[in-house]
């Protein structure tokens, strides 16, 4: 059974500092995994998305990172800024209609 | 520039009583998702549809039931809430099922059942 996990729950960074958030997960067969960044009382706003054959994809500061054969994905974020803090959720696209979402990191940057 | 739409925000409910909450999309996306989100868990697929008239059971469907009479809407009924059903609802939807295809979200409705 796939299970997803993110570590650390909760991390807190002064501003300015690169951080890298991870995601691991059980079962190498995935199709693809979803990096979202949810804000308190806000849905679900998609930061990239990383095909079972891609290794990565970057968009801005972040840069997301996929490695099936060791079961972790990072989200790699550089300089942040306190507009950063959120939580940040992966989700494994495991084929069918079947998604997979770890509970987040919760982020705060401070200025 | 609306994307994914969800009524009402916020509701309170007593045990027993019923209500319908609904999901709206302007995308024309084929596929739409029902997830519940609790504390310390991540989301769960309570109901998806692939097309409209189309409905499937996900992961937590007990209790709750869907219906997609038109493709840009997807409703999510509860005929008798239980307090274990206090949770966040998010309704997501995608394009296809295609490796390159994200989910949408709406921004939740959070509902208590006393």
């Amino acid at each position: 059974k796939q299970e997803v996990t993110q570590i650390p729950a909760a991390l807190s960074v002064p501003e300015g500092e690169n951080l890298v958030l991870n995601c691991s997960f059980t079962d190498s067969a995935i199709y693809n995994l979803q990096w979202f960044r949810q804000d308190p009382g806000k849905g679900l706003t998609s930061l990239l998305l990383i095909q079972s054959s891609q290794r990565e994809q970057t968009s801005g500061r972040l840069n997301a990172s996929l490695d099936k054969s060791s079961g972790r994905s990072t989200l790699y974020i550089a300089a942040s800024q306190p507009g950063d803090s959120a939580t940040y959720l992966c989700a494994l696209h495991t084929g069918g209609f079947k998604t997979i979402f770890g509970a987040g990191t919760r982020l705060f940057v401070k200025a | 520039n609306a994307g994914v739409t969800q009524t009402p925000k916020f509701r309170v409910l007593k045990t027993g009583q019923s209500m319908t909450l609904l999901c709206a999309q302007d995308m024309n996306h084929e596929y739409m998702y029902w997830y519940r989100q609790d504390p310390g868990m991540g989301l769960r697929l309570i109901h998806y549809s692939v097309g409209e008239g189309t409905t499937a059971k996900g992961e937590v469907p007990d209790g709750y039931n869907v219906s997609r009479l038109k493709k840009q809407n997807f409703l999510l009924g509860l005929e008798s809430a239980a307090p274990s059903q206090t949770s966040v609802y998010f309704c997501a939807s995608s394009e296809t099922q295609g490796s390159n295809q994200p989910q949408h979200f709406g921004d939740g409705t959070r509902l208590s059942i006393l």
